[in-house]
């Protein structure tokens, strides 16, 4: 069975300041998904992470995958108000080559930025 | 375009009460998924579509059926709702490949 955990679970930071959110998992994958969630919202896709070593970046949010280790990171750079929200990895459960699509979640980090 | 819609957007139910949540989308995408998110535990697979005229299960499937009606529509049926379906369901559609999932905006259902 397929776990996924993140790390911390609830985030409070100051503008301006850098963190980063963990994502380890249970079994060998090498497609990983980061989602935004604002509250009573539905999810937005971040980021896609499909190889070892990958590495993406939108504004003040990056993201990387070491399949080796099992963990992907979401670093946040100077952040501000408008980062606040929940963000969630998810890990692709197909093996080999193939993929339905079907993702197992992290418990989700609840981001909240203060001034 | 509308992308993934999703029907209805809240409803009560009573125990043993039985109904369908509705997803349609116009972004011509092969898979469909069918996800519940309950607070502190991200979000579960229930059930999904390959492609059109398959189904099969995901994490959480007891308690649950699809149809897969035709290539824009996917709907999840409770058949005799518990209280433990209480939850906010999600819709979701995949292109091909490993693309990532698009949402559609949730139901949220209590039973009572």
């Amino acid at each position: 069975e397929l776990k996924v955990e993140q790390n911390p679970l609830f985030l409070s930071m100051q503008e301006g300041k850098n963190y980063t959110i963990y994502c380890n998992y249970s079994t060998t994958s090498d497609r990983l998904y980061w989602y935004r969630q604002d509250p009573g919202k539905s999810l937005e896709s971040l980021f896609v992470l499909l190889s070892n070593g990958a590495v993406k970046q939108e504004g003040r949010l990056m993201a990387s995958l070491d399949t080796k280790a099992r963990l992907s990171t979401l670093h946040i750079t100077a952040a501000v108000h408008d980062l606040s929200a929940t963000y969630f990895c998810a890990v692709d459960w197909g093996a080999g080559g193939t993929s339905y699509g079907k993702l197992t979640f992290g418990q989700g980090t609840i981001l909240t930025v203060h001034p | 375009n509308a992308g993934v819609t999703q029907t209805p957007k809240f409803q009560v139910l009573k125990t043993g009460q039985s109904m369908t949540l509705q997803c349609a989308q116009d972004m011509n995408h092969n898979s469909m998924y069918w996800y519940r998110q309950d607070p502190g535990m991200g979000l579960r697979l229930i059930y999904y579509s390959a492609s059109e005229g398959t189904t099969d299960k995901g994490e959480v499937p007891n308690g649950y059926n699809v149809s897969r009606l035709n290539k824009r529509e996917f709907s999840l049926r409770l058949e005799s709702a518990a209280p433990s379906q209480t939850s906010v369901y999600f819709c979701a559609t995949r292109t091909s490949g490993y693309n990532e999932q698009f949402f559609g905006p949730g139901t949220r259902l209590t039973v009572l």
